[in-house]
């Protein structure tokens, strides 16, 4: 199965400040995604991304900035982290040529104080 | 964009009979729909996913079912065992390359013994 890692695996952030998370794949795929989770419920699309250098805006994207720097990397930024934005995230990555399946990273989990 | 709705969020079943999720989505144009498995505290998992050129999948004991015209696909767990207790999502997605997921609000499936 396709390897996607992220980290930290948790972060506690203060309100105000400045929060990286970050994911890396080893699959060659062009595409990555950043969700978010809130508990109990299902996943939401902040940003995506489909070459490096270059970052598309999901279904939530205020409040978040993406950047990719590589193909193998990808990474949400938080620069004024605030309370509603505790969740957990999780990134994934997708292949091209008919190839659909996203597969998921295991997360990070975000508590913002 | 899509638009998912899940339904029932709560089900459960007793050990050996079988479970359905159901989805509906709105966005005609969405041609692949997977379904991922996520246990507490883990990543969500790929479990089957159907494309818009079929109308049944079947895998290991699930079974998937897509109607185009009403826009409404169902997952059918046979066979329930206790190790199928977990969060279920259905997603949709649309019909350009970029393989945004819209995802429903899960399914947390409990199989009692």
């Amino acid at each position: 199965e396709a390897a996607v890692t992220q980290s930290p695996r948790s972060k506690v952030a203060v309100t105000g400040g400045k929060v990286t998370l970050s994911c890396h794949q080893t699959n060659n795929h062009d595409y990555m995604y950043w969700y978010r989770q809130d508990t109990g419920h299902g996943l939401r699309l902040i940003h995506y991304s489909y070459v490096a250098d270059s970052t598309e805006k999901g279904d939530i994207p205020d409040g978040y900035k993406a950047s990719r720097p590589s193909q193998e990397n990808f990474s949400l930024i938080l620069e004024l982290a605030s309370l509603s934005q505790t969740a957990v995230y999780f990134c994934a990555s997708r292949g091209t040529g008919g190839m659909d399946t996203q597969y998921f990273g295991p997360g990070t989990r975000l508590l913002v104080l | 964009g899509e638009q998912v709705e899940q339904l029932p969020s709560i089900l459960r079943v007793q050990e050996g009979s079988s479970a359905s999720i159901n989805c509906t989505y709105e966005n005609s144009a969405s041609n692949y729909f997977p379904w991922y498995k996520q246990e507490p505290g883990e990543n969500p998992k790929l479990i089957i996913d159907i494309r818009s050129n079929m109308e049944r999948k079947q895998t290991q004991g699930l079974i998937v079912l897509l109607d185009k015209k009403a826009k409404r696909f169902s997952l059918h767990i046979t066979d329930t065992q206790p190790g199928d207790s977990a969060m279920y999502f259905c997603a949709a997605s649309g019909a350009t390359n970029t393989g945004k997921l819209t995802f429903g609000d899960g399914t947390v499936l409990t199989v009692k013994p």
